[in-house]
């Protein structure tokens, strides 16, 4: 089974609001991320987790805010987002060694207001 | 630095057609890492197939097949017979050897393949 489940689907928000995305998987992986897809542009690395330890923040900014709660579960804490913010933010999750697939979720899409 | 180039924007062919969609990579690692990822309009990225740089034996699974160069830094995905359903975008994508600290996906941009009934 390679399912990686997302939650919400979609997302509207304005900037003041906090919302958080949702991310699981069950297939023992060890290693997840976080991906901003813009249209028509490939997806951008944001965070990886490893060991349920951060170990890549790609600089993004601090209105996004990641938790792994347990080796399960990924989320995306969202703050004051701004309208440029708006895309598809995937979840991906592998085994963690060298050169594993990623599998990645349906995605939530955002839009902020 | 890695980078991966689909030269091809956009695809369109009438089903049945065989298409060929091209990914030329570049990176200084002597091992690495290649993979096809297909978006349909849902979003979700579908993994298709990976390969490492060591491996270079063409692969084939049903109506896909893949053919790996390293000679010319190549790895171009051909689907036979087109369907309907194949209408998506494709992701070529590149990453380091390494464990997950090195696993940044290099992607490119993409080719949107429309397939016509």
């Amino acid at each position: 089974d390679t399912e990686v489940t997302q939650t919400p689907k979609h997302l509207v928000m304005g900037m003041t609001n906090k919302k958080s995305l949702k991310c699981e998987q069950h297939m023992g992986h060890r290693a997840m991320y976080w991906y901003k897809q813009k249209a028509k542009k490939p997806p951008e690395l944001m965070f990886v987790y490893s060991y349920e330890k951060l170990s890549i923040n790609e600089s993004v900014p601090s209105r996004f805010s990641p938790e792994c709660p347990n080796s399960s579960l990924l989320n995306l804490h969202l703050h004051a987002l701004q309208p440029e913010d708006s895309a598809l933010y995937l979840c991906a999750s592998s085994q963690e060694g060298d050169g594993e697939t990623q599998y990645f979720g349906p995605g939530t899409r955002l839009l902020v207001l | 630095a890695q980078k991966v180039t689909q030269a091809q924007t956009e695809i369109s062919v009438v089903e049945k057609e065989d298409v060929t969609l091209d990914c030329v990579y570049e990176t200084r690692d002597t091992t690495y890492y290649l993979f096809w990822y297909k978006q349909p309009p849902s979003g979700e990225l579908v993994f298709l197939i990976r390969r490492n740089s060591f491996d270079e034996q063409n692969e084939i699974s049903g109506r896909y097949s893949w053919n790996f160069q390293k000679s010319t830094s190549s790895f171009n995905f051909t689907i036979t017979a087109s369907q309907v359903v194949d209408s998506a975008v494709y992701f070529c994508a590149l990453r380091r050897a390494g464990g997950t600290s090195y696993g940044k996906l290099t992607f490119g941009q993409g080719t949107i393949l429309t397939v016509h009934p």
